[in-house]
């Protein structure tokens, strides 16, 4: 069973342009939501991550969004560019429990 | 230079052999986690330990087995009763529940 959905798979926006990412979950026992940014070749690094008694969290151009009654929080990464085209996946965690949505691949046309 | 190493990087087996992937941090974490990741499935628990000598199951367990006999390391044996292996494999570590894990730059295993 998918715990955390996340939209869109991919993902094509311009260079200056917003990019958001969207994820659901449904376990409301989860505590913590981080947000990885994943390059080829390489393991998940994390981005950015926010507790649910916080509904806005912003750290330089990337915002993460939460929405605790809809179950839903989202990544905005404003002023997109070249460099930020990679697979971003969005997790939900609680204890050793972690479950990770199915990643969106953003490419960022200069 | 900390960090988590996971080695070798690419790895290539025939079919019906065991084969172990070395996961070594230096961080200092007490917990220890392997994913695979498969194109559009994101990442899924195989195993994860919290202390030496002690792990647990996780999603998709089953033709996998680790070993935890030492804090810095906790390999991965990918057995033949593991009907689909070729994937890519992460090995991650975590302070505590309230903290991020950590990833390794992963091991893509392809089994033939």
């Amino acid at each position: 069973q998918q715990q955390v959905k996340q939209s869109p798979q991919s993902l094509i926006v311009q260079k200056g342009g917003i990019s958001i990412i969207n994820c659901a979950y449904e376990n409301t026992a989860f505590d913590y939501f981080p947000w990885y940014q994943q390059f080829p070749g390489k393991g998940p690094a994390l981005l950015i991550a926010i507790r649910p008694d916080v509904s806005e969290k912003k750290e330089g151009r990337f915002t993460i969004s939460f929405n605790k009654s809809a179950k839903q929080f989202s990544l905005h990464i404003m002023d997109s560019q070249p460099g930020d085209s990679a697979t971003y996946f969005c997790a939900a965690s609680i204890n050793n429990d972690m479950r990770f949505g199915a990643g969106t691949r953003l490419t960022v046309k200069p | 230079d900390g960090g988590i190493t996971q080695s070798p990087k690419y790895l290539f087996r025939k079919e019906g052999q065991n084969v172990t992937l070395s996961c070594e941090q230096n961080l200092n974490h007490d917990a220890m986690y392997w994913y695979r990741q498969d194109p559009g499935q994101g990442l899924r628990l195989i195993y994860y330990s919290q202390i030496v000598n002690d792990f647990q199951k996780g999603d998709i367990a089953e033709g996998y087995s680790v070993s935890r006999e030492k804090k810095e390391s906790f390999p991965l044996t990918v057995t033949s009763a593991q009907k689909n292996p070729t994937a890519f494999y992460l090995c991650a570590t975590r302070t505590d529940y309230n903290s991020p894990l950590h990833f390794g730059n992963g091991t893509r295993l392809t089994v033939t």
